[in-house]
């Protein structure tokens, strides 16, 4: 079965760096979707994207975030200057339609010191 | 702008009891409604899904969820639980008018005893 794959898996970075996490959704799919999960709450929603730009996008994705489909597989989300409070489970996502189910890959998680 | 509320945010049960969680989502609109389930250390995985017609709908894994509009609910439900359906389990809720945002409840964290 088709999966939306995620890389990478556990990144540590230091605060301020920039930090891409890399995706690639399902072949067929149009809509693209970025969510966190901090932990022990729950999973919230950052970004949508299709037809090559953004679609919606949540308070938090303020502009330390950018997403970008390089490509036609790769769909990457980019903080360009991290904080201790990004740390979290980033989960990429991709749906055939708008309103369809969400299939999700299986997270980065990511580690701010 | 939805919401979802699931009021359970721990449940404990001895393996072969039955399971309820509580989902209740508030829009205005036709949403499509989903049971997300996330295994400790895995991914989000579908567990079941309503978009249309029986409002009762069958997942994997022996559960299923009744969507009672009247009540803006979409409850989940087991007739007897394993240990290995210790999880953490999401409702979530998405309109199918176009506006692509899912939105998660708060989770229930289930553990079951052997």
């Amino acid at each position: 079965e088709p999966e939306v794959t995620q890389t990478p898996s556990h990144q540590v970075t230091q605060m301020g760096q920039e930090v891409i996490l890399r995706c690639v959704p399902i072949s067929n799919h149009l809509y693209f979707y970025w969510y966190r999960q901090i932990l022990g709450q729950k999973v919230e929603f950052l970004v949508s994207f299709y037809n090559n730009e953004i679609s919606e996008k949540s308070e938090i994705f303020d502009d330390q975030f950018s997403v970008e489909r390089p490509d036609g597989s790769n769909f990457t989300l980019k903080i360009r200057s991290t904080k201790l409070e990004d740390s979290a489970m980033y989960f990429c996502a991709s749906s055939p339609y708008s309103g369809n189910t969400i299939y999700f890959g299986e997270g980065s998680w990511l580690t701010v010191v | 702008a939805q919401s979802v509320s699931q009021h359970n945010h721990h449940v404990i049960l001895s393996e072969a009891a039955s399971l309820e969680l509580g989902c209740n989502y508030s829009y205005g609109g036709t949403v499509n409604l989903f049971w997300y389930v996330q295994y400790p250390g895995q991914h989000l995985q579908l567990l079941l899904k309503y978009f249309s017609g029986d409002p009762l709908v069958k997942g994997i894994k022996g559960f299923e969820a009744e969507f009672i509009k009247s009540k803006f609910s979409f409850n989940l439900r087991k007739p007897s639980v394993q240990w290995s359906d210790t999880a953490e389990y999401f409702c979530a809720v998405i309109s199918n008018f176009g506006n692509e945002k899912l939105t998660f409840g708060t989770g229930t964290r289930l553990t079951i005893i052997p």
